[in-house]
């Protein structure tokens, strides 16, 4: 159980192209989801919250107008990275909370997006 | 180790031996603790969790020890198998805040 997938695994696109990346729990209903991004060789570092029907709580630094969240129902997420530039090259994984255990959060696979 | 720019503290041991990864925190607040492993190019994956009221947790091969009073947390491995290699985050949750705050991350390797 709390399987947590995202799509597409690999992306590679022209900088100023937008990119969407969807997270979706397979096993359960998400409360809440959160975005993340990960530089190499760093720690996980938190973009913004999500909750189903509500806009989205974006960390201190993290442009809501660039990484546009949607959450719009209780299994998916988006991630919209807009006018990508190859600064925004990482590795974004996205998480999940049931409505049973708010606390565990139940990652995905990760996407890896190279801008050019 | 200390991890010092890109570089994450790296844990050698060999196969069959105990592991012991270490993480500090500096929030009072953190109620809620949990390990992760990520292997390489994937997501971090579950390992096992804590509250602030207990100080020890087993689970299968790992055992999780919290300290709050010098607000360090501990992960032990038993019987290390190559299969453990990956990297070990320790996380932390606010019990304000839904969100983790992850530490930088321990790679182990696990010498056959």
């Amino acid at each position: 159980g709390a399987v947590v997938s995202q799509h597409p695994s690999r992306v590679i696109c022209k900088s100023g192209t937008s990119v969407k990346i969807e997270c979706r729990s397979l096993d359960f209903q998400a409360t809440t989801m959160f975005w993340y991004r990960q530089f190499p060789k760093q720690s996980l570092m938190l973009m913004a919250t999500s909750n189903e029907g509500s806009k989205a709580t974006y960390e201190q630094g993290v442009e809501k107008d660039k990484f546009l969240i949607n959450h719009a129902s209780l299994t998916l997420s988006t991630l919209t990275v807009t006018s990508a530039h190859p600064e925004d090259s990482s590795f974004y994984i996205c998480s999940a909370t049931s409505l049973g255990r708010q606390e565990t959060q139940y990652f995905g696979p990760g996407t890896r997006l190279l801008v050019l | 180790g200390e991890s010092v720019g890109l570089h994450l503290p790296t844990l050698s041991v060999q196969e069959g031996d105990n592991s012991i990864i270490n993480c500090a925190y500096s929030n009072s607040a953190s109620d809620y603790f949990i390990w992760y492993k990520q292997e390489s190019g994937k997501g971090p994956q579950f390992i096992i969790d804590i509250r602030s009221n207990m100080d020890k947790r087993q689970g299968q091969r790992v055992t999780v020890l919290l300290n709050k009073t010098v607000k360090h947390l501990s992960l032990q491995i038993a019987a290390t198998q190559p299969g453990d290699s990956a990297v070990y985050f320790c996380a932390e949750k606010d019990m304000g805040r839904r969100a983790l705050t992850f530490g930088s991350g321990t790679r182990l390797q696990v010498q056959p």
